[in-house]
């Protein structure tokens, strides 16, 4: 059974480039999420989504990102204009539906580290 | 708001002792659960365990144990002879319940780093 897949592992972009980030879920799991992380932060969560729906994105930067997960296909992190500071690693994590249990444990992904050069 | 603080930032041992690692956590919800990841130098993330904020009962798994304390709002980590593969970064997570049928965002702790020396 194959974890939560994320590429590429390692992406550079120089300013002002665009950077398309993909995650596909485990199997089974509908749910999606993204985190970053910046040196010497911890993670911070950006978005969670389901299929063709954006449920929470309290902490997606305002401009230049945006997240998609379609009905088919992976879930998709777009950074459009690349800057300095964008560069961290994304986490992208998966998880089943809730349930009477009550939330999920999270699946994470190897992250891409994105250089902006 | 929901806010997680892992206060020890860096924790070197020796092998074979015994370490713990605290978490002490902020929400106003009742309905609550918190996590424990892993963070090898490899950099993948590995899910350790969940607990929901009704089941106070402390849990052991091979040489990890948890305590959580609702009374401190505390979920505390202890690894019993630690060995340097435990070497990592670990964090501490909670998230809110939401609506059934639906999960929730994590808020994570900055991490506490391991370095367990031979």
């Amino acid at each position: 059974n194959a974890g939560v897949m994320q590429n590429p592992r390692h992406l550079v972009r120089r300013r002002g480039q665009e950077a398309r980030l993909r995650c596909s879920p485990m199997k089974g799991h509908s749910h999606v999420y993204w985190y970053r992380q910046l040196p010497e932060e911890g993670l911070k969560f950006m978005v969670y989504l389901q299929k063709e729906n954006i449920i929470d994105e309290s902490g997606m930067p305002k401009e230049r990102f945006s997240a998609e997960f379609p009905k088919e296909g992976p879930s998709i992190l777009r950074i459009q204009q690349v800057v300095r500071g964008d560069s961290a690693a994304y986490f992208c994590a998966s998880s089943p539906k809730g349930g009477l249990a009550g939330i999920n444990e999270q699946y994470f992904g190897p992250g891409t580290r994105l250089t902006v050069t | 708001a929901q806010k997680v603080t892992q206060a020890q930032t860096e924790i070197s041992v020796v092998e074979k002792e015994d370490v713990t690692l605290d978490c002490v956590y902020e929400t106003r919800d009742t309905t609550y659960y918190l996590f424990w990841y892993k963070q090898p130098p490899s950099g993948e993330l590995v899910f350790l365990i969940r607990r929901n904020s009704f089941d106070e009962q402390n849990e052991i798994s091979g040489r990890y144990s948890w305590n959580f304390q609702k009374s401190t709002s505390s979920f505390n980590f202890t690894i019993t002879a630690s060995q340097v593969v435990d070497s990592a970064v670990y964090f501490c997570a909670l998230s809110e319940a939401s609506v059934k049928g639906a999960n929730s965002k994590l808020t994570f702790g900055k991490g506490i780093t391991l370095s367990v020396r031979p």
